[in-house]
């Protein structure tokens, strides 16, 4: 089945502690991002891959880091979480931006930040 | 820069009547346009696209949505409503030259029995 895997699901950690939601699509999309989902403020792009190795900052990357080692994998880490950062979180991913192509979600993580 | 407005956050309407959820964008040069639906507990899944060509597009679920250049809108309808239509509706903008699509906030659309 096609999908994009994320986890956890549900985290619950303290300032400051480093953390890392991963990523994973099975359907060799090229693009992946993410995104943070704040009521109100609908789906803010943090950042996203064209491909392999390559990475871009979105709309609101501040706090966050990357990376795109393998085309499949596409972790996001907060190296020093704060209370700011609570919120769920999207990734997705495409076949191909440039073509329109529907990006695929996977389900959703719920971070909160003590 | 380019930026979504989704004018209505909550829209109630009754089973069986037609349903419009309203988009309207702004982007410099030709727009694509996307429509996506977010279910309770669940990422988002995606509804139809406007890219070029005819202004009315189909999409699942027997959603529609129509391309108004001179209004600048892209909305969302149905001719008739289920209960289970029930979910948070968010539309999409791609400028041609970005590589990102810029959501809007969301509208929740509760259909009524």
């Amino acid at each position: 089945e096609a999908q994009v895997t994320q986890n956890p699901r549900y985290l619950i950690t303290v300032t400051g502690k480093k953390l890392t939601v991963t990523c994973s699509q099975n359907m060799n999309h090229e693009y992946m991002s993410w995104y943070r989902q704040d009521p109100g403020l609908g789906l803010r792009q943090i950042y996203y891959s064209m491909n392999v190795e390559v990475t871009d900052k979105g709309d609101v990357p501040e706090g966050y880091k990357v990376s795109r080692k393998e085309k499949r994998n596409f972790p996001l880490i907060l190296e020093s979480p704060s209370p700011n950062q609570t919120s769920l979180y999207f990734c997705a991913s495409s076949a191909s931006m440039a073509t329109n192509e529907k990006l695929f979600f996977g389900s959703g993580t719920q971070l909160s930040v003590l | 820069a380019q930026s979504v407005a989704q004018p209505e956050d909550q829209v109630n309407v009754a089973e069986g009547n037609p349903l419009t959820v309203k988009c309207t964008y702004s982007v410099s040069g030709n727009p694509y346009l996307f429509w996506y639906v977010q279910y309770p507990n669940r990422g988002l899944q995606f509804l139809l696209k406007y890219i070029t060509g005819d202004n009315l597009v189909k999409g699942s679920y027997g959603f529609e949505a129509e391309f108004n250049k001179s209004q600048t809108s892209f909305h969302l309808k149905k001719p008739s409503a289920l209960v289970s239509d029930s979910a948070l509706y968010f539309c999409a903008v791609r400028p041609g030259s970005a590589r990102q699509l810029t959501f809007g906030s969301g509208t929740q659309l509760t259909v009524l029995p």
